[in-house]
């Protein structure tokens, strides 16, 4: 069974400081791999998607993440936090093999921005 | 905007009711997938279809079902409600089941009294 572990349900970091949000997946299979962004009362946004191409891996509003088989993470980063950034971050497995094609979530990690 | 719709976007009701929450995904994607955000469980998948088949479940229970049209839009039924039903189910949907991109909708806040 897949699973997937955010280390640190709160992060706060200062305005123009690294975002580092931690990701550890536990796969039977080479995996597929998500960051979704949630505002406050909205749905899931897709921050990037890792599919087996390059490890490195660049999204949306200047995040990245990089895979990493050897540690089974795919952390999420940014180099300058912004204001806007503040939200709540969910990494999610998906496995190209059999089984459920339904994403299982971590518990995500809520990223406040410090003036 | 995902280009994924929820109707409602707010339900409340007693526990013992049913309701039926709707989704119409993006044009185009045929695969539609149900999921629970609560305090305690997170965010589950509960169940997917793809083009009018049931294609996988996770842990939806008994008293809830689903379905998805020919035309595509899907309905998640709540039947005989709880208190810890009270949550944010969202839907989402792909061009294929597998290997894509999901784009979630708005969600549906269901309040249970």
């Amino acid at each position: 069974a897949q699973s997937v572990t955010q280390l640190g349900s709160h992060v706060s970091v200062s305005e123009g400081a690294l975002v580092l949000l931690r990701c550890n997946y536990s796969s039977s299979v080479p995996p597929y791999l998500f960051w979704y962004v949630q505002y406050p009362n909205q749905g899931l946004q897709l921050l990037l998607k890792y599919t087996s191409a390059a490890t490195l891996v660049k999204g949306i509003n200047g995040f990245e993440a990089e895979f990493k088989k050897s540690e089974t993470s795919f952390h999420l980063t940014k180099p300058s936090a912004h204001m806007s950034d503040a939200a709540e971050y969910f990494c999610a497995v998906s496995g190209p093999g059999g089984g459920a094609d339904g994403l299982t979530f971590g518990k995500g990690t809520h990223l406040i921005i410090q003036p | 905007d995902s280009g994924v719709t929820q109707t409602p976007k707010h339900l409340i009701t007693a526990t013992g009711q049913r309701v039926t929450l709707r989704c119409s995904p993006r044009s185009g994607d045929l695969s539609v997938y149900w999921y629970q955000q609560s305090l305690d469980q997170g965010l589950q998948f509960l169940i997917q279809y793809y083009n009018g088949e049931e294609r996988a479940k996770g842990n939806i229970l008994e008293r809830f079902s689903a379905q998805q049209f020919p035309d595509l839009h899907s309905e998640l039924n709540l039947s005989s409600l709880e208190l810890g039903d009270s949550a944010l189910y969202f839907c989402a949907s792909s061009v294929a089941p597998k290997q894509e991109t999901q784009y979630f909708g708005p969600g549906t806040r269901l309040l249970v009294l």
